[in-house]
C-alpha cells in the first residue's frame, strides 16, 4: 500500500492564482481530512469528509473548497490564493475506529 | 466543539531524564486520545493512543495516562534520548461517531540534550 499520497510537495503561487492540492489513499478509509500547519498553531482542520459525496467544514474553511467523488481521492482547491494561505498542508485518512494516517505534506508559498 | 489545550509549548531535558507533556479537553463525549510525533520536515506519526475505557497504556519508554473525571491526559517519556527530540501533539476525538474528527493541541517542542 502507498498509504496517503499528496501532490505536489512544493508549490509557489502568486496572489489571486488558483490551484488544487491532490490527496489520495489506497486503504479504503472512510474518513479523510485536510489540515494546515502554521508555526505555533498546531494542526488546524480545514475540511473533512466522512465518505464519498459527504464533506463538511472544519475550523478554518474560508478560501478553500473540497469534494469527495470517490473513496480514494479528496482534493483541496484554493480558488484565489492569498499570502495568508502560505502554510504546510497535510491530508489524512482513517477508519472510524483506527489511527489517522497523514500524507507527506505540501509546502505552499503565496507571494 | 472540542477544545484541547497542551502544555508546555517547549520542553528541554537532559538525555536520560523523563519528559511529561499534559493536555486537557473540554468535551466529555471524547473517547479517543492519540499522541503524534512530528520530526522536522516530516509528517505527524502516531506513537501511542488511549481509549476512555483504559486509564493507562505503556509501550516501552512511552506511556499515556488518562483522567476522565478531570478531563486531562498526559504523555510520559522515560530515559529520553536525542532521537526523541521532535514536536509532540495530543488530540481528542469521539471515535466511532459520525464525526470522528480529531481536535489537536498546539504542540510541544521537546529537545533532548546529550
Amino acid at each position: 500500500n502507498a498509504g496517503v499520497t499528496q501532490t505536489p510537495k512544493f508549490q509557489v503561487l502568486k496572489t489571486g492564482q488558483s490551484m488544487t492540492l491532490q490527496c489520495a489513499q489506497d486503504m479504503n478509509h472512510e474518513y479523510m481530512s485536510w489540515y494546515r500547519q502554521d508555526p505555533g498553531m498546531g494542526l488546524r482542520l480545514i475540511h473533512y469528509s466522512v465518505g464519498a459525496g459527504i464533506t463538511d467544514q472544519g475550523e478554518v474553511p474560508n478560501g478553500y473548497n473540497v469534494s469527495r467523488s470517490t473513496t480514494e481521492d479528496f482534493p483541496l482547491r484554493l480558488l484565489s490564493a492569498a499570502p495568508s494561505q502560505t502554510s504546510v498542508y497535510f491530508c489524512a485518512s482513517s477508519r472510524w475506529d483506527s489511527e489517522q494516517y497523514f500524507g507527506p505534506g505540501t509546502r505552499l508559498t503565496v507571494t | 466543539g472540542e477544545n484541547v489545550e497542551q502544555h508546555p509549548s517547549t520542553l528541554s531535558v537532559q538525555e536520560g531524564d523523563s519528559a511529561v507533556i499534559k493536555c486537557t479537553y473540554s468535551d466529555s463525549a471524547s473517547n479517543y486520545f492519540p499522541w503524534y510525533k512530528q520530526e522536522l520536515g516530516k509528517r505527524p506519526q502516531l506513537i501511542i493512543d488511549i481509549r476512555s475505557n483504559v486509564g493507562e497504556k505503556k509501550d516501552q519508554r512511552i506511556a499515556v495516562t488518562l483522567n476522565k473525571t478531570a478531563k486531562h491526559f498526559s504523555l510520559h517519556i522515560t530515559e529520553t534520548q536525542p532521537e526523541d527530540s521532535a514536536v509532540y501533539f495530543c488530540a481528542a476525538s469521539e471515535r466511532g461517531s459520525t464525526l470522528g474528527r480529531l481536535y489537536f493541541g498546539r504542540g510541544t517542542q521537546l529537545t533532548v540534550w546529550p
